[in-house]
């Protein structure tokens, strides 16, 4: 099991770009998240899923797009990078409502 | 929606002191409460959890207590060691999604 797994972990993007944050989970969860963590504000949630084809917005989810085509999967877009994008993202997953969610390593994205 | 406050914002105990950490939440609809461990640079790593059915859950040196009623819940780690030294971060979680909302986090240090 390699668990939740994030690609890039480092990427520098100019403003205006696009980019996709790959997220894949094999531990057959239905329930995945994205996080966005910048310092001194904890973790805040970008748009999550709770199952293939269903996803909804969290706290932040302007400037970003999410699709849930299978259950292993959970892209994250940006549709045109911002200075204020800048930070980590997370992605998570859990079995079930109220369980555990397990993280991924992150990725570091800076736009200039 | 949900509100959750962390407080210290940073701990410094001596090694085999014990260490609390205090959250509150706003939602009296939450009814999962995580604790999660990250070390710099890496994901974070759930610690301990509980649910609004149980007032209190131990594992071995970590506790966590939770009071439905003032809408608060801590973290209690007690003879701690340098490798406890993290930031901890609490969360709650609202709604049939697994919507988690975190603290802003308490950047632990055990020193020697």
């Amino acid at each position: 099991n390699a668990g939740v797994t994030q690609t890039p972990k480092f990427q520098v993007l100019k403003t205006g770009q696009s980019m996709t944050l790959q997220c894949a989970q094999d531990m057959n969860h239905e329930y995945m998240s994205w996080y966005r963590q910048d310092p001194g504000m904890g973790l805040r949630l970008i748009h999550y899923s709770v199952g293939a084809g269903i996803t909804d917005q969290g706290e932040v989810p302007n400037g970003y797009n999410v699709s849930r085509s299978t259950t292993e999967d959970f892209p994250l877009r940006l549709l045109s990078a911002a200075p204020s994008q800048t930070s980590v993202y997370f992605c998570a997953s859990s079995y079930q409502y109220n369980q555990p969610q397990h993280f991924g390593d992150g990725t570091r994205l800076s736009i200039l | 929606g949900e509100n959750v406050e962390q407080h210290p914002s940073t701990l410094s105990v001596q090694e085999g002191d014990s260490a609390v950490i205090k959250c509150t939440y706003s939602d009296s609809a939450s009814n999962y409460f995580p604790w999660y461990k990250q070390e710099l640079g890496k994901r974070p790593q759930l610690i301990i959890d509980i649910r609004s059915n149980v007032g209190e859950k131990k594992d071995q040196r970590i506790a966590v207590t939770l009071n439905k009623t003032a809408k608060h819940f801590s973290l209690h780690i007690t003879e701690t060691q340098p490798e406890d030294s993290a930031v901890y971060f609490c969360a709650a979680s609202t709604g049939g999604g697994n919507k988690l909302t975190f603290g802003t986090g308490t950047q632990l240090k055990v020193e020697l």
